[in-house]
Order: structure tokens, then C-alpha cells, then sequence
């Protein structure tokens, strides 16, 4: 069974500017969070969808938002990027919302310059 | 106040030496927790999931619950240096979600 896939791998772009980010679950799985991890703050969570659903949000800004399709790819936006956006995006999967293991796709970098 | 508390270490120990991982949370309401290796530049792997208390054995790897101290530990066996790596903790609380809090994450370096 292929994993989670996530796309593009590594991005850049310039402050101000937005960026979508693509994951694609694992098959079967309706369950899709995303994190993002720094080196000062380590990995923390952004939100979760469930057959299309956001069910729990992150503490983070407005700027970051996401969904998800009826097939369970997932999709983030961050508009009106910043330098403290850079960091490594992950996404991660699972069959649904209880008592479930998740399993995290390599994750997308992004660089803001 | 973070919830989820780990050593950052460097943890080193021996090849073929037992290491001991650690971790605290603070929510008595999580229900079940997750131990992630993640090596430098890759995404975290799950390695092991523990959701009752007592031990929680798969292969060199053994995860250890006590919700009533609040603490959850993973011991990895036979440590070789392909182990090195940062193990991340990670709990969820209860109810329909899959938010995991983590933990910082403990370095672990396996000496040859």
C-alpha cells in the first residue's frame, strides 16, 4: 500500500506571496492533520479534516487554512507569507478519528525569503 | 506551560546497550500516546503506540504507560547505531480528534 504523499517537496517563495500545499493520504484513510515543525518550536499542530470536515484547529493564524475533497487529498494555504512561515509542513493520515495511529507523509519545506 | 515534557538530551549510549527514553504530559485526559523516530532532514515514522497502562512490547522495542504518574517511556534494546536519531513523544487526548501534542523530542546517539 503506497503512503501519504505530499507535494511539492521543497518550495520557495518570497514574502507576501501565498503557497498551497498538497498531501494525499494513505488509501483508505478519511483522516488527514497537519503540523508544522521548526526548530524552535517544534511540531505543532495546524488542523485535522475528517471526510471533508475540519474538526480541530491549531493555534495558528487566519493565514493558514485548509479542506479537504472528497477523495481525502488534503490541501493547506498560507496567504500573505512571512519569514517565521518557513519551516517543514507535514501531513499525516489515518483511518479515522479515534484511537488510531497516524502516519506522517516526508513533509513539504518551505523556505521564505 | 507545555504538555508534553521530554529530555532533549543528547541521550548516548553504548552499541548493544539498552536506552531509556522519557516523557511526562500534563493532560489527564489523553488516552493515548505515540513514540516517532525521526532522523535528521526525514519525517517522523511511527514506531510504537501504547493506549492502556503496563508494557507494550514489538521486537528490540518496549513502550511503557503510567497515567496515574502521568508518564510514558520507551526502552529500545540491543541499541544499534542505525538507531540514532530523535525520538519524538506524542499524546491525544480523548474525544473524536487526532490532534497529537508533542513533545520536543530526545536526541538518542548509539555509539559504536
Amino acid at each position: 500500500k503506497a503512503g501519504v504523499t505530499q507535494t511539492p517537496r521543497y518550495l520557495i517563495k518570497t514574502r507576501g506571496q501565498q503557497v498551497t500545499l498538497s498531501c494525499s493520504p494513505i488509501s483508505g484513510h478519511r483522516s488527514v492533520s497537519w503540523y508544522q515543525q521548526t526548530p524552535g518550536q517544534g511540531l505543532q499542530f495546524l488542523f485535522e479534516y475528517f471526510s471533508e470536515t475540519q474538526r480541530n484547529k491549531g493555534n495558528f493564524p487566519g493565514r493558514f487554512s485548509g479542506r479537504q475533497f472528497s477523495n481525502s487529498r488534503s490541501e493547506m494555504n498560507v496567504s500573505t507569507l512571512e519569514l517565521g512561515d518557513s519551516a517543514l509542513y507535514l501531513c499525516a493520515s489515518s483511518p479515522g478519528t479515534i484511537s488510531y495511529e497516524q502516519y506522517f507523509g516526508p513533509g513539504t519545506r518551505l523556505t521564505v525569503t | 506551560q507545555k504538555e508534553v515534557e521530554q529530555n532533549s538530551g543528547p541521550l548516548s549510549v553504548p552499541e548493544g546497550a539498552i536506552a531509556s527514553l522519557n516523557c511526562t504530559y500534563s493532560d489527564r485526559g489523553s488516552q493515548s500516546f505515540f513514540w516517532y523516530r525521526q532522523y535528521s532532514g526525514k519525517s517522523p515514522e511511527l514506531i510504537m503506540s501504547i493506549y492502556s497502562n503496563g508494557d507494550k512490547e514489538d521486537g528490540r522495542f518496549t513502550a511503557q504507560l503510567n497515567k496515574a504518574s502521568q508518564y510514558v517511556s520507551l526502552l529500545i534494546r540491543d541499541s544499534q547505531p542505525s538507531d540514532s536519531a530523535t525520538y519524538l513523544c506524542a499524546a491525544r487526548g480523548g474525544g473524536a480528534t487526532n490532534k497529537l501534542i508533542f513533545g520536543t523530542g530526545t536526541l538518542l546517539a548509539v555509539q559504536p
